[in-house]
């Protein structure tokens, strides 16, 4: 069955430095989606893209946040200079048309 | 603008009991409903999701729920728990699909289910 993978499954980071989470959304979904979870906290959304650009994004993805979609296969998103409190899971998740979401067993960040 | 709220943060209970877990929106427009599953060191997983139709819904691994208009509520059922439904619970609320719809999820429930 068809999953969404993500890379790494945990980072530790220093605070400032930059990261890159990687994701393998499902081959013929069209939507993706970054999603957040600090521990014991909700899950949150981050942002939503489609067809090649942000569809729409929350107050959470500041100027820190970007997201690339660089080949047909990869989804990333980049936080340039991380922060204590940039430490969670954070979930990728794409979409077929219909609206169910298909979520990536997360990658979880630790920030120093 | 939507909320969930997921009234129990945890709810214990023994293996073969009834269980529910509740949730509540607001939402000024029509919505779309969702209950994921997250069982330990995993991914979230879509148990039923509810977009029009039958208020109804059956989901995966025997859960059900049924959508309330009036009471804005998506309350999660099962009429027999096993071991291994322990997992924490999301519900989740959309007011589109696709592209232009996002989820807004609810705190989550942790469903504790003993011998």
């Amino acid at each position: 069955e068809p999953e969404v993978t993500q890379t790494p499954s945990h980072q530790v980071t220093q605070m400032g430095q930059e990261v890159i989470l990687r994701c393998v959304p499902i081959s013929n979904h069209l939507y993706f989606y970054w999603y957040r979870q600090i521990l014991g906290q909700k899950v949150e959304f981050l942002v939503s893209f489609y067809n090649n650009e942000i569809s729409e994004k929350s107050e959470i993805f500041d100027d820190q946040f970007s997201v690339e979609r660089p080949d047909g296969s990869n989804f990333t998103l980049k936080i340039r200079s991380t922060k204590l409190e940039d430490s969670a899971m954070y979930f990728c998740a794409s979409s077929p048309s219909h609206g169910e979401l298909f979520f990536g067993e997360g990658s979880r960040l630790t920030v120093l | 603008a939507q909320s969930v709220t997921q009234l129990d943060s945890q709810v214990p209970v023994f293996e073969e009991a009834p269980v529910e877990l509740r949730c509540n929106y607001s939402s000024s427009v029509s919505v779309y409903l969702f209950w994921y599953v997250q069982y330990p060191n995993q991914g979230l997983q879509l148990l039923l999701k509810y977009l029009s139709g039958s208020t109804l819904v059956k989901g995966i691994n025997g859960f059900e729920a049924e959508f309330n208009k009036s009471q804005t509520s998506f309350h999660l059922r099962k009429p027999s728990v096993h071991i291994s439904d322990t997992a924490e619970y999301f519900c989740a609320v959309s007011e589109t699909l696709g592209s232009q719809g996002n989820l807004i999820f609810g705190k989550g429930t942790k469903l504790s289910v003993k011998p």
